[in-house]
């Protein structure tokens, strides 16, 4: 069965600081991975995936995220953050060799960028 | 024009009554999919549709059924709303793959009282 985790509810960092928001997924085929970023009354926007090939991949806004298959983790990652970061973050996986249609999101983390 | 259109944006109704949710797509995706968000327990499926003829739930499908009227539009209905199923509501889309991601409707905040 598929599962994904994010084991921080919020992350508190300081604008100018490097931030990273954590996942771990489980999955047992392939993982299709993906950050959402959800901003307040809005819906969710899609940040980056990871499908095949290089472990770093970069996305919107300044955003990376780096898979590492032996940890089963995707966390999100920038080197400065903006104040304008602050949101709710979601991380999600899907299984890559089933072709189905199933993607798990997990809990969300709030991410708090202070100025 | 947003691709994905989701009405109402928000709605509060009495325990007891039908309630329609309406979301339509400029995508042209043939996939799409209702989640349900609470705080905490981030976003889980209701129904998905990978076309106009197939229709399948999902994990909390229970109180709930869909219409998919045509490629670009997926209702979601609440037979007898019930206050549990305060929450709020999104619609996405994706294509065949599944590879690109979701793109998701703004959410309908629905309130049962």
């Amino acid at each position: 069965a598929q599962s994904v985790a994010q084991p921080e509810d919020q992350v508190n960092v300081a604008e100018g600081n490097p931030l990273t928001v954590k996942c771990t997924y489980s999955v047992s085929g392939n993982p299709y991975l993906f950050w959402y970023v959800q901003y307040p009354n809005r819906g969710l926007q899609f940040l980056l995936k990871y499908i095949t090939g290089d472990n770093l991949v970069k996305g919107s806004y300044g955003f990376e995220a780096e898979f590492n298959k032996s940890q089963t983790s995707f966390h999100l990652k920038k080197p400065s953050a903006l104040v304008s970061d602050s949101a709710l973050y979601f991380c999600a996986v899907r299984d890559g060799n089933t072709g189905g249609f199933k993607t798990i999101f997990g809990a969300g983390t709030r991410l708090f960028v202070k100025a | 024009d947003a691709d994905v259109t989701q009405t109402p944006r928000n709605r509060i109704t009495k325990t007891g009554k039908r309630i329609m949710l309406e979301c339509s797509q400029t995508k042209g995706h043939d996939r799409m999919y209702w989640y349900r968000q609470d705080p905490g327990l981030g976003l889980r499926l209701i129904y998905y549709s990978f076309d106009v003829k197939d229709i399948n739930k999902g994990e909390i499908s229970d109180g709930y059924s869909v219409s998919r009227q045509a490629q670009a539009k997926f209702s979601l209905s609440l037979e007898s709303a019930i206050p549990n199923q305060t929450a709020l509501y999104f619609c996405a889309t994706s294509d065949s793959a599944g590879s690109y991601g979701y793109t998701f409707g703004s959410g309908t905040r629905l309130t049962v009282v």
